[in-house]
């Protein structure tokens, strides 16, 4: 089925463990994105990738490592987990970067205990 | 940063009634969309509105979008039990060209 699916849907972790959250498309976008959403801000861009072995930050990328070897995956790495990175991490596929429809995953959520 | 905020930041209506949410920005955009999010799910596109357009329809959706006022609306006409959810404007700023998103209204449709 055509889709954009991650894993895992929950994870509890250790302050200071490395975690890494897995993003598959189907659809052979060029885009794909990382999000966290948090209570009171919304969805906030974490990284974002262009194409294979082509990523850049968003607005809140630190402590976070990004890969894209293939196009398909886009890889989400929590170096060293902290608390205050407790929260649903989405990732997200478009065609374009902006102004065309974004498809999100279901979601991850993330505790950092 | 914030670009688009929601208002309400949530929202009671009864089954059959109209519900009508409404999302300002602060900066020129070059397009605007609205997501919905139930519970526990992903956000899923709704409808997407260009910078040039006043307004758009999509089944019991009306976009509407004011570039003067900064501001745009979401209209939910007829609403089911099934419409309850977060739904989320989303901006596209020319400058900055990535989506930020608002901080939602949740919907709740009371059967």
């Amino acid at each position: 089925d055509a889709g954009i699916t991650q894993s895992p849907r929950y994870k509890i972790t250790e302050t200071g463990r490395q975690v890494t959250l897995m993003c598959h498309q189907t659809w052979s976008h060029s885009y794909m994105f990382w999000y966290r959403q948090d209570l009171g801000h919304g969805l906030r861009l974490i990284y974002y990738s262009a194409a294979a072995d082509i990523t850049d930050k968003g607005e809140v990328p630190d402590g976070y490592v990004v890969s894209r070897s293939k196009t398909e995956n886009f890889p989400l790495t929590l170096e060293s987990a902290t608390r205050s990175q407790t929260s649903v991490y989405f990732c997200a596929s478009s065609e374009l970067r902006v102004g065309t429809e974004a498809f999100f995953g279901q979601g991850t959520r993330l505790t950092v205990v | 940063s914030q670009q688009g905020e929601e208002d309400p930041q949530a929202l009671s209506i009864q089954e059959g009634e109209n519900a009508t949410m409404n999302c300002s920005y602060k900066t020129s955009i070059n397009n605007l969309q609205w997501y919905r999010q139930n519970s526990g799910r992903g956000l899923v596109h709704l409808i997407l509105i260009r910078s040039n357009e006043r307004e758009k329809h999509s089944g019991r959706l009306r976009v509407t979008l004011d570039t003067s006022k900064k501001s745009s609306s979401l209209l939910i006409t007829a609403s089911r039990a099934a419409d309850t959810a977060s739904y989320f404007c989303a901006t596209d700023e020319g400058s900055a060209r990535q989506l930020t998103f608002g901080s939602g209204t949740q919907l709740t449709v009371l059967p």
